[in-house]
């Protein structure tokens, strides 16, 4: 089956870029999204077709997706970003989400 | 603005059926477009897609809970709901409803707040 493979974690000081990776076989070839999820909440969409925001997103969030890895970044980082990150793609007609990184804001 | 609601027993026995249903207000299943999902989330662990229904019933489930899963709808209630059967502790998670899109590509715009099953004896 399909896997999606994040970092547990990531750590980013305040006002500095942060960059959460994802990776799965051949990646690129399929379209990648990005839900952030805070303690208590349901995950939220921030990046979908792997650089568009929703509408009420933060410019500061923005994707890319090549060859083996996606990537979400979020730049000038504030506290408020703080929260666990998931990766998810399609294959097959089943939905794989990558196992998380929680973004830690010093 | 479209909201979905679980709703369901928080506590399952092991060996039973965990029942949820869905409730969606804004928005008309029957209205076609989107397919209605469960997503499940174990005690601080990642996300696990557990299928989908579209409105008139078609249904496609993740092949690793296939054989215990049936996702159903009632359109005249506007809610789709989740059976999952023969369930174990490992089936303790917080459980989701969402909506599929797939205008521009499929995606998960919107959430329940999620409801929390525990299976113990």
């Amino acid at each position: 089956s399909y896997e999606l493979t994040q970092a547990p974690s990531v750590s980013v000081s305040p006002g500095q870029t942060a960059s959460i990776t994802c990776s799965g076989d051949k990646l690129g070839d399929k379209f990648a999204c990005w839900y952030q999820q805070k303690p208590g909440q349901s995950p939220v969409l921030v990046i979908y077709q792997d650089n568009m925001r929703p509408s009420g997103i933060s410019e500061r969030f923005s994707g890319s997706n090549s060859g083996n890895t996606a990537t979400l970044t979020i730049s000038g980082t504030q506290a408020m970003d703080e929260a666990d990150y998931y990766c998810q793609a399609w294959d097959s007609d089943t939905a794989v989400f990558g196992g998380g990184t929680k973004l830690t804001v010093l | 603005q479209v909201q979905l609601q679980e709703s369901g027993p928080g506590l399952v026995k092991p060996s039973q059926t965990l029942s949820l249903t869905c409730t969606v207000s804004g928005g008309s299943i029957s209205s076609g477009g989107y397919y209605w999902t469960w997503i499940r989330q174990h005690p601080g662990k990642g996300l696990e897609w557990i299928g989908f229904i579209y409105y008139s019933g078609s249904t496609y489930y993740n092949p690793s809970l296939k054989s215990r899963v049936t996702i159903s709808v009632d359109t005249s209630k506007n809610q789709f709901s989740l059976k999952l059967n023969s369930v174990t502790a490992a089936d303790t998670a917080v459980y989701y409803c969402a909506r599929d899109n797939p205008d521009l590509q499929r995606l998960f715009d919107y959430w329940g707040q999620g409801t929390l099953v525990t299976v113990s004896s």
